[in-house]
């Protein structure tokens, strides 16, 4: 298995513009999760889903919207990047309510 | 609602001298506690885990960490840490009960730099 999976790697964004961040798991999770990591503040939920067709709010959402039409891909949409939305975002998904979560390698996103 | 704080920011430690990593949190329900180490460049990884029975838990690479409720308190330990256990740590929490179950709270995170 490949587990959690992330692209891209790295993006710059221009103020304004929008980009997709991908996510794929392939371990047949139901939850799936988006962080974001700033320094020194840890990772903040941005959003969450407990299953295909469902999403929810973290404690982060503003800026970004999701969707989760497949078991497998939770893909992270940013419109109109702003500069504070510059940080390491990281997907995770586990199985179920008790699973433990498991983390993809992230991506750095730097918007100027 | 809950909170994480992880009490030093960096922590820098000569290889094999023992090292604490501080974490306390809050929560007006019952939680689950974990440890997540990050390796530079890399994603988080589950260290060690806190769900029921003995508060005295252990990782495989040597680290344990102590529940103790009274104190709100889940610190991480080494008695001898070793170059490669140079990475950052994070300490999370997770409500035991229904759907707020699934979201995890972490610390601001603790950078460990061991030194030769």
């Amino acid at each position: 298995n490949a587990g959690v999976t992330q692209t891209p790697k790295f993006r710059i964004l221009k103020i304004g513009q929008s980009m997709t961040l991908q996510c794929t798991q392939d371990m047949n999770h139901n939850y799936m999760y988006w962080y974001r990591q700033d320094p020194g503040m840890g990772l903040k939920l941005i959003y969450y889903s407990v299953g295909a067709g469902i999403t929810d709010k973290g404690e982060v959402p503003n800026g970004y919207n999701v969707s989760r039409s497949t078991t497998e891909d939770f893909p992270l949409r940013l419109e109109l990047a702003a500069p504070s939305q510059t940080s390491v975002y990281f997907c995770a998904s586990s199985r179920g309510q008790g699973g433990e979560q498991y983390f993809g390698p992230g991506t750095r996103l730097t918007v100027t | 609602a809950q909170s994480v704080t992880q009490l030093d920011s960096q922590v820098p430690v000569f290889e094999e001298a023992p090292v604490e990593l501080r974490c306390n949190y809050s929560s007006s329900v019952s939680v689950y506690l974990f440890w997540y180490v990050q390796y530079p460049n890399q994603g988080l990884q589950l260290l060690l885990k806190y769900l029921s029975g003995s508060t005295l838990v252990e990782s495989i690479n040597g680290f344990e960490a102590e529940f103790n409720k009274s104190q709100t308190s889940f610190h991480l330990r080494k008695p001898s840490v070793h170059i490669s256990d140079t990475a950052e740590y994070f300490c999370a929490v997770r409500s035991t009960r229904g759907a707020a179950g699934n979201k995890l709270t972490f610390g601001g995170g603790t950078r460990v730099l061991v030194k030769p």
